[in-house]
């Protein structure tokens, strides 16, 4: 089946501990991309891979890394994690080289900092 | 700068229809809209392109104004599986900026 899936889905942390949550896609897509969603802030982004080894910023970057080594894999990391990255996080992906066409999306990932 | 939709809510009986805005400051290259269930992931409904090229799954139709910087979402003879939040995403680079979404509820 081809599906976008993330690693955890829920995740409990505490402040200053890195963690990293994984994104998967099994459809060859290039284009990957990191989203978070907030109560009335809908969907923010925090990266994206043009193709592996390409990474750029999108609107939030701060506090978070990525790294496309595989074309398959996009990990998300935070290397400290504070209270205000609560938040229920999404990844996508396209296979429209070039953009950030249609994208599918992963079935989230909820993280608390505390 | 998030892209501005109206209005923020819409309730709606089965069978009626309903418009939902999107504009933006910022001269665009593409409108992407996605449908979110409550507590699901997006799922992608259209993407307008400029020059008039669209793609689109379902039988949703949009516009796309690219001197006013605006698109529009027309969804007519609403269902129920309609209900959800719908989010407007503007680029005209690489990146991908979506407006804060407007929820429709629709009832039998």
């Amino acid at each position: 089946e081809a599906q976008v899936t993330q690693n955890p889905r829920y995740l409990i942390t505490v402040t200053g501990k890195k963690l990293t949550v994984t994104c998967s896609q099994n459809m060859n897509h290039e284009y990957m991309s990191w989203y978070r969603q907030d109560p009335g802030l809908g969907l923010r982004q925090i990266y994206y891979s043009m193709n592996v080894e390409v990474t750029d910023k999108g609107d939030v970057p701060e506090g978070y890394k990525v790294s496309r080594k595989e074309k398959r894999n996009f990990p998300l990391i935070l290397e400290s994690p504070s209270p205000n990255q609560t938040s229920l996080y999404f990844c996508a992906s396209s296979p429209t080289p070039g953009g950030p066409y249609e994208q599918y999306f992963g079935p989230g990932t909820r993280l608390t900092v505390t | 700068q998030q892209p501005v939709q109206s209005p923020q809510a819409v309730i709606l009986r089965e069978g009626e229809d309903a418009v939902i805005n999107c504009s933006s400051s910022k001269a665009l290259y593409s409108v992407h809209w996605y449908r979110q269930k409550h507590g699901e992931a997006p799922v992608f409904l259209m993407i307008l392109l400029k020059g008039g090229e669209q793609k689109g799954h379902e039988k949703i139709s949009a516009s796309f104004n690219e001197k006013k910087q605006q698109s529009s979402l027309y969804l007519t003879a609403s269902q129920l599986s309609y209900s959800g939040t719908y989010f407007c995403g503007t680029d005209n680079t690489d990146k991908l900026i979506f407006g804060t979404g407007t929820r429709l509820q629709v009832f039998p």
